[in-house]
C-alpha cells in the first residue's frame, strides 16, 4: 500500500525557517517524482514544487521561488521541503504528493501537515 | 503561467441528478488535464486524469471529456458520497496550476 506520511510543520513567526519531511513506502520511491502542493485555509489548492526521480530536475511556483528548496533522498526514502523567510501568506496545510507514471499529476497524497506562520 | 477557471463556484444538486463542471484553460493544453475530487479535511484524489482516462478504481459514474482549452467532468448519477469540492488542474506546463475548484452540495 502506497503512504505518504509529511511532518515537520508548526508555529512559525515570519521571517523564520522551517523544514518539511514527506516519508514514502509501498512503491519504488526512487521511481518517481514527486512534489508538494499547499492548500491555505478554506482556499483552493496551489502547487509548490516539483523533483524528478534523480532530481534532475526541479521546478518552483512562482509564489516561493528562491525562498523555498526542494530536495529527496531515494536511500531514506524521503522527500523534503525547506521554507526559509516565511510570510503570512505561506500558511497552509502542505501535502506531498507522488507523480503519475511519470507526468506531472498526482496520484497519491499524504494527509498533509500545517504550516501557521504569524507572530 | 496557464490560468485555469472552473464554473461555477457552488452547485447545489440532489442524489441522482447528472452533473457537469466546467474547465477552462487560459492556452491551449491539449488533453492534459487532470480532475480530482476532496472531501473536507482529506487529501484530494485523483479522478480523471490525460482529460478522459479514469483512475483505476474510480467509478464509472464520473466521466471527462475535453480538449485544448475547454474540460468537462461529469457525473452521470449524484451520490451520496459525491458531496464534495472538485479541481482541475493542468499539466502541460511544468508549471502546474488547478482551478479554483467546484463545491457540489446537496440541494
Amino acid at each position: 500500500e502506497v503512504q505518504l506520511v509529511e511532518s515537520g510543520g508548526g508555529l512559525v513567526k515570519p521571517g523564520g525557517s522551517l523544514r518539511l519531511s514527506c516519508a514514502a513506502s509501498g512503491f519504488t520511491f526512487s521511481s518517481y517524482s514527486m512534489n508538494w502542493v499547499r492548500q491555505a485555509p478554506g482556499k483552493g489548492l496551489e502547487w509548490v514544487s516539483s523533483i524528478s526521480s534523480s532530481s534532475s530536475y526541479i521546478y518552483y511556483a512562482d509564489s516561493v521561488k528562491g525562498r523555498f528548496t526542494i530536495s529527496r533522498d531515494n536511500a531514506k526514502n524521503s522527500l523534503y521541503l525547506q521554507m526559509n523567510s516565511l510570510r503570512a501568506e505561506d500558511t497552509a496545510v502542505y501535502y506531498c504528493a507522488r507523480g503519475h507514471s511519470g507526468s506531472s499529476l498526482f496520484d497519491y497524497w499524504g494527509q498533509g501537515t500545517l504550516v501557521t506562520v504569524s507572530s | 503561467d496557464i490560468q485555469m477557471t472552473q464554473s461555477p463556484s457552488t452547485l447545489s444538486a440532489s442524489v441522482g441528478d447528472r452533473v457537469t463542471i466546467t474547465c477552462r484553460a487560459s492556452q491551449s493544453i491539449s488533453s492534459w488535464l487532470a480532475w480530482y475530487q476532496q472531501k473536507p479535511g482529506k487529501a484530494p484524489k485523483l479522478l480523471i486524469y490525460k482529460a478522459s482516462s479514469l483512475e483505476s478504481g474510480v467509478p464509472s459514474r464520473f466521466s471527462g471529456s475535453g480538449s485544448g482549452t475547454e474540460f468537462t467532468l461529469t457525473i452521470s448519477s449524484l451520490q451520496p458520497d459525491d458531496f464534495a469540492t472538485y479541481y482541475c488542474q493542468q499539466y502541460n506546463s511544468y508549471y502546474l496550476t488547478f482551478g479554483g475548484g467546484t463545491k457540489v452540495e446537496i440541494k
